[in-house]
């Protein structure tokens, strides 16, 4: 079965440093998202991407996110200048549409660790 | 604005007893609805969804849920419990009629006695 990877697994980090997480969606989808979970909180939703821009952000994605799909298989996300509040599990999705009844998978995720 | 609730943070259930994990959604429109469970330093592993249709939806591992647009509500339900069921539990959802932005719940942590 198809699936969303991503890597690495567990990223450290000192702070104000840049990191590139990077995720490997599912070959036909089309529609891409980036997902945090903060240490015993709940999931919340960065950003979502269609055709090359993004679809939709949150207010936690400010200035220091980006996201870009660099290639026609990997979709990254790059974090500029690293804070320690950004610590925080981060999971990449796919769907193969962004409307009707398709759901998103999620990829295992990236601990980020930043000390 | 749209939002997931899940009212219990911490159940404890013994092996072999019955499980119901409740959420509530507050959406405009019916929503998508969705399980996820975590383990410990795992992904999200998608138990069940609905979308529209039968209202009780059969998942993986022996999950059901119950929609019902009454109550706002689509608890999660298991039979018997097994003592690898231990593992937080997020209800999610999703607006059926705009950009697929998931919103989950807050989690419930399910711990399984002998």
């Amino acid at each position: 079965e198809p699936e969303v990877t991503q890597t690495p697994s567990h990223q450290v980090t000192q702070m104000g440093q840049e990191v590139i997480l990077r995720c490997v969606p599912i070959s036909n989808h089309l529609y891409f998202y980036w997902y945090r979970q903060i240490l015993g909180q709940k999931v919340e939703f960065l950003v979502s991407f269609y055709n090359n821009e993004i679809s939709e952000k949150s207010e936690i994605f400010d200035d220091q996110f980006s996201v870009e799909r660099p290639d026609g298989s990997n979709f990254t996300l790059k974090i500029r200048s690293t804070k320690l509040e950004d610590s925080a599990m981060y999971f990449c999705a796919s769907s193969e549409a962004p409307k009707g009844s398709e759901e998103q998978y999620f990829g295992p995720g990236t601990r980020l660790t930043v000390t | 604005a749209q939002s997931v609730t899940q009212p219990d943070i911490h159940i404890t259930v013994s092996e072999g007893a019955s499980l119901e994990l409740r959420c509530n959604y507050s959406y405009g429109a019916t929503p998508y609805l969705f399980w996820y469970v975590q383990s410990p330093g795992q992904g999200l592993q998608l138990l069940l969804k609905y979308f529209s249709g039968d209202t009780l939806v059969q998942g993986i591992k022996g999950f059901e849920a119950e929609f019902k647009r009454s109550q706002s509500s689509f608890n999660l339900r298991k039979p018997s419990v097994h003592w690898s069921d231990a593992a937080e539990y997020f209800c999610a959802g999703m607006n059926s009629g705009g950009y697929q932005k998931v919103t989950f719940g807050t989690g419930t942590k399910l711990q399984v006695i002998p």
